[in-house]
C-alpha cells in the first residue's frame, strides 16, 4: 500500500542548514508537497515539486527529489527560530488524494 | 478571505455523546476532505467528498458520519463519542483534487473524548 516515512524530529542551531527527509512508495506520484504546521495552527503549503523535476528552490527553501530511490527532502537554509514547526511530506495518491507522512518536528534552538 | 472555517476550536466530549464538527469553505472548491491527526501518526483520511451530494469514505471512517448538502459545508458527525476518537481534526479543501496546487486546511478543532 502506500506509505510515506519521516523521521518524527529534527534539532538544528539557528543560523544552520536544516534538512528534512522522506522516503514514499508510490513510484506513479506525480507531485509531491511540503507542508508546515505550527503551533495550535492547521497545515500550510510550502511547496511542491512535479515528479519530472529533480530540484526546486525557492528562496531559502530547496527541494531535492530522487525518483530512482523515491527520497524527498526538504533543505532550509540559515534555520530561524521561526521555522520551528511541524514539516509534513505527502504524495499524490493513485486515488488522487493527498498520503501524509508522519510529520518532522522541527526544533531550532539559539 | 475566510478560507477553510472550522467550528469548535476545542470540545471535550463524555463517552457516548455526540456531536458535529462543522467545515465550511467560501473558495467555491468542489472537493473536501476530513482528517484526523494523531501524535507520531501524520494525517488519517476520514472521508471526502468531490462535491455536493457525494461522499466517500476514507482510511479510517468507522464511528464518523459525513453530509455534503452544498458546496460550501461539509460537517462531520461523531454518534456515539469513544475515547479513541481523541484526536485533532482538520478539514481541507480543493479546486480539482489532489493534482492541484494541494489542499487548504482549516485551524483545527481538538476534541477529547473522557
Amino acid at each position: 500500500g502506500e506509505d510515506v516515512e519521516q523521521s518524527l524530529f529534527l534539532s538544528v542551531r539557528e543560523g544552520d542548514s536544516s534538512v528534512i527527509n522522506c522516503t514514499y512508495t508510490d513510484s506513479s506520484s506525480t507531485y509531491l508537497y511540503w507542508y508546515k504546521q505550527e503551533p495550535g495552527a492547521g497545515l500550510q503549503l510550502l511547496t511542491y515539486i512535479f515528479s519530472n523535476m529533480d530540484m526546486k528552490q525557492d528562496q531559502r527553501l530547496t527541494v531535492l527529489l530522487n525518483k530512482k530511490d523515491k527520497h524527498l527532502s526538504l533543505r532550509i537554509a540559515d534555520t530561524q527560530t521561526g521555522d520551528s514547526a511541524i514539516y509534513f511530506c505527502a504524495e499524490v495518491g493513485n486515488t488522487d488524494k493527498l498520503i501524509f507522512g508522519t510529520g518532522t518536528r522541527l526544533q531550532v534552538f539559539p | 478571505n475566510a478560507g477553510v472555517t472550522q467550528t469548535p476550536k476545542f470540545r471535550i466530549l463524555k463517552i457516548g455523546q455526540s456531536m458535529t464538527l462543522q467545515c465550511t469553505q467560501d473558495m467555491n472548491h468542489n472537493y473536501m476532505y476530513w482528517y484526523r491527526q494523531d501524535p507520531g501518526m501524520g494525517l488519517k483520511l476520514i472521508y471526502y467528498s468531490v462535491g455536493a451530494g457525494i461522499t466517500d469514505k476514507g482510511e479510517v471512517p468507522n464511528g464518523y458520519n459525513v453530509s455534503r448538502s452544498t458546496t460550501e459545508d461539509f460537517p462531520l458527525r461523531l454518534e456515539l463519542a469513544a475515547p479513541s476518537q481523541t484526536s485533532v481534526y482538520f478539514c481541507a479543501s480543493s479546486a480539482t483534487g489532489a493534482l492541484s496546487y494541494g489542499y487548504t486546511f482549516g485551524s483545527g478543532t481538538r476534541l477529547t473524548v473522557v
